[in-house]
């Protein structure tokens, strides 16, 4: 099966600028999860779809991070407009089960640059 | 709110020698807990998990890790190190709540590899 794909796998962006993050789940995976890593940091949760519902996004820094997940299939990572700290790499997960622990499938991640 | 701490965020060691990283976790029920790698330009792959009995658990690469309630720790071990194994490890502890699966991630521990 196909794993979870995230494109652009590189973005370099100046500050103010808008960027869109994609992720692609494992077909069938209705739980998806966006997490970060900033440089040095933890790698942090950020938000969870179960299809197309944001069940959690009690880890999404502020408004100007807008994710989207229509149609319950892919979901996008918006940032609007861009700061330095934004930089990091944001990885994409997904998860058939819902209601049960389950492992999560990462994405190669996209590395975001704001200069 | 649970944690993870990984101590050491660098460790080098010989080809062909033995393997421990450690991995301390803080949460106040049973935990769920996990091991995956990043290797330079991959996503983050499971290694693997423990949610509950034997707790020597087996992974994948010749990987294996024990969990000690006693000790809150989950180190991860390997009896013979090869240079492929060179990346970046992080562990993890799952919590199921009303949100879903969420993991939270230790700082992880790069290791490289000497020939």
């Amino acid at each position: 099966e196909a794993g979870v794909t995230q494109f652009p796998s590189h973005s370099v962006i100046e500050k103010g600028q808008t960027v869109t993050l994609r992720c692609d789940p494992i077909s069938g995976h209705d739980n998806l999860y966006w997490y970060r890593r900033v440089m040095g940091k933890e790698i942090k949760f950020l938000l969870h779809f179960v299809k197309e519902s944001k069940q959690d996004e009690s880890g999404m820094p502020n408004n100007r991070f807008l994710a989207e997940r229509t149609g319950g299939t892919y979901s996008t990572l918006k940032v609007q407009p861009a700061e330095l700290e934004d930089s990091g790499v944001y990885f994409c997960a997904s998860s058939q089960f819902t209601g049960s622990i389950s492992p999560l499938h990462f994405g190669n991640g996209t590395r975001l640059t704001v200069t | 709110a649970q944690s993870v701490t990984q101590p050491d965020i660098h460790i080098t060691v010989s080809e062909g020698a033995s393997l421990e990283l450690r991995c301390n976790y803080s949460y106040g029920a049973t935990p769920y807990l996990f091991w995956y790698v990043q290797s330079p330009g991959q996503g983050l792959q499971l290694l693997l998990k423990y949610f509950s009995g034997d707790t020597l658990v087996q992974g994948i690469k010749g990987f294996e890790a024990e969990f000690k309630r006693s000790q809150s720790s989950f180190n991860l071990r390997k009896p013979s190190v090869h240079w492929s194994d060179a990346a970046e490890y992080f562990c993890a502890v799952g919590v199921l709540n009303n949100a879903g699966n969420m993991l939270t991630f230790g700082g992880g521990t790069r290791l490289m590899v000497k020939p």
